[in-house]
Parts: structure tokens; sequence; C-alpha cells
């Protein structure tokens, strides 16, 4: 059963707009983590922002923040004032934290974001 | 500034031929991952260690890949022998519970 849903193949945002992209979950455990990463052309794979599930805030990190709304097991990253250089692929993933002490770290599918000047 | 360090970034590489992949993970971490990247895949985890040990290589095919940690500060993805069809982006990650952090990719080309 898939993990992580991004239902937005791509986004299109104008320069200095916010955009919102998607992310839902499926976990049975408590304790689980939830990340952000973007990887623009050149490859590299960058950690934007975590949250966890039992943080009481949700997670800022400069322009970023996560929209977490835990009954509806989403987890959307907000980008505020977009810029030219927020053009990549952005994927949502999971660490679920099970008793077993077993778990890995489950991506989405992904998210192309495409800033317009 | 602390970061995993993947080598070599890129390999081209005959079928047949052995292709080791070395990453170096933060000091500290007790995770590593190895992801594969595809256009048509995505991202597959290919194994995941905890603390040195292997805890799920399910996602190999285990008559020509293998995974090891000699040491906690390296961590080993061999192919052998290589098949095009193993043409990828490889990933390793090292991370703990709050952060997980990739190294650039060894591009992987077999001929």
């Amino acid at each position: 059963a898939q993990k992580i849903t991004q239902t937005q193949p791509g986004m299109f945002v104008q320069e200095k707009e916010a955009v919102t992209l998607d992310c839902t979950y499926d976990t049975s455990d408590p304790s689980y983590g939830l990340f952000w990463y973007k990887q623009p052309s050149s490859g590299e794979m960058i950690f934007l922002i975590y949250q966890g599930s039992y943080d009481q805030q949700n997670a800022t990190e400069g322009r970023y923040s996560l929209n977490f709304q835990k009954a509806r097991k989403s987890a959307n990253l907000v980008i505020s004032a977009s810029q030219l250089g927020d053009s990549a692929m952005y994927f949502c993933a999971m660490r679920d934290q099970p008793n077993s002490g077993y778990s890995t770290l489950t991506f989405g599918k992904g998210t192309m974001l495409l800033v317009s000047p | 500034d602390a970061r995993v360090t993947q080598t070599p970034r890129h390999k081209v590489t005959e079928m047949g031929q052995e292709v080791t992949m070395r990453c170096q993970p933060i000091l500290g971490h007790n995770t590593v991952f190895w992801y594969r990247q595809t256009m048509m895949q995505g991202l597959e985890l290919l194994a995941y260690f905890r603390n040195r040990a292997p805890l799920d290589d399910s996602g190999m095919p285990k008559d020509r890949f293998s995974a090891e940690m000699p040491d906690a500060t390296l961590a080993t993805l061999k192919i052998q022998p290589s098949e095009p069809r193993d043409s990828a982006v490889y990933f390793c990650a090292s991370g703990s519970q709050t952060e997980a952090f990739f190294g650039q990719g060894t591009r992987l080309t077999v001929v």
C-alpha cells in the first residue's frame, strides 16, 4: 500500500507568490516523522524541513513551512514568496517509528514546481 | 559543514564489470540508506543500515547487489556483474530520527 501520496505531478506559480505542495500519508504508528526534499535539475536531494508527529507547532524553515493536519494525515509544504530558484522537483517522505525499531524513509512520487517570472 | 560524501560522482562501465560505490555518512548519524533513482521507478530503497547492522536489503537483486558497512565511516554498494538496466543515480543518505541528508549521488551508466 502506498504510504505517501503526492497528487500534483506539476505545479506552476508566479514569482513572489506563495505555493502549496500537497502530501498525504498513511501510517498506523502514533510516532512518525515527515520530511520534505527539493531536487533541482542538478540532481542533488536537499533536505528542507522536518515535522514530528508529536510536535505541537507546524515546522518552519525560512520561506518553507509545513501545514501539518494530523487528523487528515496531510503534511503540505508551503513556500512563501516563490523565487525562480525554487523551480525543482519536491518530494515528501515519511519515517514511521514502530516499536520494532525498523523504520525506513518512504518517498512519494514528487511534484515538479515551475516558477515563472 | 557536515555532509554525506559519495564517490565516484559518475561511473561509466561495460556490462559484466564490477561496480563499487562508496559513501561516507555524517559522523554521529546511526542510520544509512541506499536508494536508486530512475525516471520510471522514482526513488527505490535498496538497503538500510542502523548502527552498521543491515536491517533491510529486500529492495536489492541479491544475485548481483551487495551492501556493507565495514565501519562507521564507510558504506559500500557493490554490483557484480553490472547490467544496462542498473543504469541510474544511486544515492546514499545518513540520518537520525529527525533528519536525513543525502549525498550528491553516483550516476551510473552501464553500456
